[in-house]
């Protein structure tokens, strides 16, 4: 069973530019929280998803940043417009559609740089 | 507004010492995560703990829970230098959904020294 996959590991965008990264959950999860993790800093929470809705975007910047998570394929978190403050590592987590919901998986995480 | 805060926010051992990472939390909650996280990489979990009481082992890391108290500790026993990482607590908000998004504590830079 393939862990958490994201792509791409390393992304470097001009400013004013887009970033796209993917998240790819585990096989048998529907859950996808994505979080951001800032130099010298923990991580935040930014976003949950479940297939085709977004239930808690409480940590998303008002403007920029979308998530989103179709039904086929993977989840997608779009920067419009990077400025360097987001300049951070990106990580995605997936947890079971059932039995323990609690338990995360975390991706290697997208370090996102911007020029 | 949930808050989690851990101490240290650095620590540095020799080798063969004993030493416990402490992290507190504002509001309810009973479960309490630990993950290890190296220079670079993502985060891998170490213990999951789930009630007022819980206690897990693994090798030379040893996680206790007191929901009353709002505190979980991390302990090291007789460190040696693979355990030299960064070293979170996490604490989620769920209250019956399957909302379980994680708050987490700053983080302990643990360096262990010959």
């Amino acid at each position: 069973n393939a862990g958490v996959m994201q792509n791409p590991r390393h992304l470097v965008r001009r400013r004013g530019q887009e970033a796209r990264l993917r998240c790819s959950p585990m096989k048998g999860h529907s859950h996808v929280y994505w979080y951001r993790q800032l130099p010298e800093e923990g991580l935040k929470f930014m976003v949950y998803l479940q297939k085709e809705n977004i239930i808690d975007e409480s940590g998303m910047p008002k403007e920029r940043f979308s998530a989103e998570f179709p039904k086929e394929g993977p989840s997608i978190l779009r920067i419009q417009q990077v400025v360097r403050g987001d300049s951070a590592a990106y990580f995605c987590a997936s947890s079971p559609t059932s039995g323990r919901r609690y338990e995360q998986y975390f991706g290697p995480g997208t370090r996102l740089t911007v020029t | 507004e949930l808050k989690v805060e851990q101490n240290p926010l650095f620590l540095s051992m020799q080798e063969g010492k004993n030493y416990t990472i402490y992290c507190n939390y504002s509001t309810t909650s009973d479960r309490l995560y630990w993950y290890r996280q190296d220079p670079g990489k993502s985060l891998e979990s170490l213990f999951v703990l789930l009630s007022n009481g819980a206690v897990k082992q693994e090798g030379r890391l040893m996680a206790s829970l007191d929901t009353k108290a709002r505190l979980s500790t991390l302990h090291i026993t007789a460190a040696v230098h693979d355990l030299s990482a960064t070293y979170f607590c996490a604490v989620d908000q769920n209250s019956g959904g399957s909302n379980y998004k994680l708050t987490f504590g700053k983080g302990t830079l643990l360096t262990v020294n010959p």
